[in-house]
């Protein structure tokens, strides 16, 4: 059971624009800022965007963050086919620990 | 180039211990934080520990509290994990990350590829 909750799936055709959430509390999110991450199958988890809305460098503007209390939201827009991987919110908590949602499958039909 | 190397994983039999490094390059080491994260097969990634630049300060989850403790070499650039009284849930691809701490603003932004460790049931 993942402190962060996100949907298990998700799922777009080319060009659609998706959204993925992600829940926690107020010792992680609502105190803290929201980071995701995108796994490629078979690769290590690569940062997508840090501090509820920035992107690293390399990042295409097609990502998007953004957070409201205790809640986040990762935007993709133009979906591509290169963007099926899995997705994963991050956030530090308060308890001294780093949180994860349990991951969200992205499709691309 | 800012890379992380991890090494030393393998098949270790319940109870048994496995010391897992993680070597970096193209970067400061000694003036970042430093983390372990795992992702069990088929599942999610699940932070395991986390020390500071110094060593002065370790953090650990819960579920490993008391069999794995986190170290670092900074003179020679490495991070440590020492897996004691290992168990069949402790079956993971370890990774080490970068941890970045800034005006307020927390995140790991390096990742390595891991290192599978495997403890039969």
């Amino acid at each position: 059971q993942s402190v962060l909750t996100q949907p298990p799936s998700a799922s777009g055709t080319p060009g659609q624009r998706v959204t993925i959430s992600c829940s926690g509390s107020s010792s992680n999110i609502g105190s803290n800022t929201v980071n995701w991450y995108q796994q490629l199958p078979g690769a290590a988890p690569k940062l997508l965007i840090y501090s509820n809305n920035q992107r690293p460098s390399g990042v295409p503007d097609r990502f998007s963050g953004s957070k409201s209390g205790t809640s986040a939201s990762l935007a993709i827009s133009g979906l591509q086919s290169e963007d099926e991987a899995d997705y994963y919110c991050s956030a530090w908590d308060d308890s001294l620990n780093w949180v994860f949602g349990g991951g969200t499958k992205l499709t691309v039909l | 180039e800012v890379q992380l190397v991890e090494s030393g994983g393998g098949l270790v039999q319940p109870g048994g211990s496995l010391r897992l490094s993680c070597a970096a390059s193209g970067f400061s080491f000694s003036s970042y934080t430093m983390n372990w994260v795992r992702q069990a097969p088929g599942k999610g990634l699940e932070w395991v520990s986390y020390i500071s630049s110094s060593s002065t300060t370790k953090y650990y989850t819960d579920s490993v509290k008391g069999r794995f403790t986190i170290s670092r070499d900074n003179a020679k650039n490495s991070l440590y994990l020492q897996m004691n009284s290992l168990r069949a849930e402790d079956t993971a691809v370890y990774h080490c990350a970068r941890d970045l701490r800034e005006w307020g603003y927390y995140y790991m932004d390096v990742w390595g590829k891991g290192t599978t460790v495997t403890v039969p049931s």
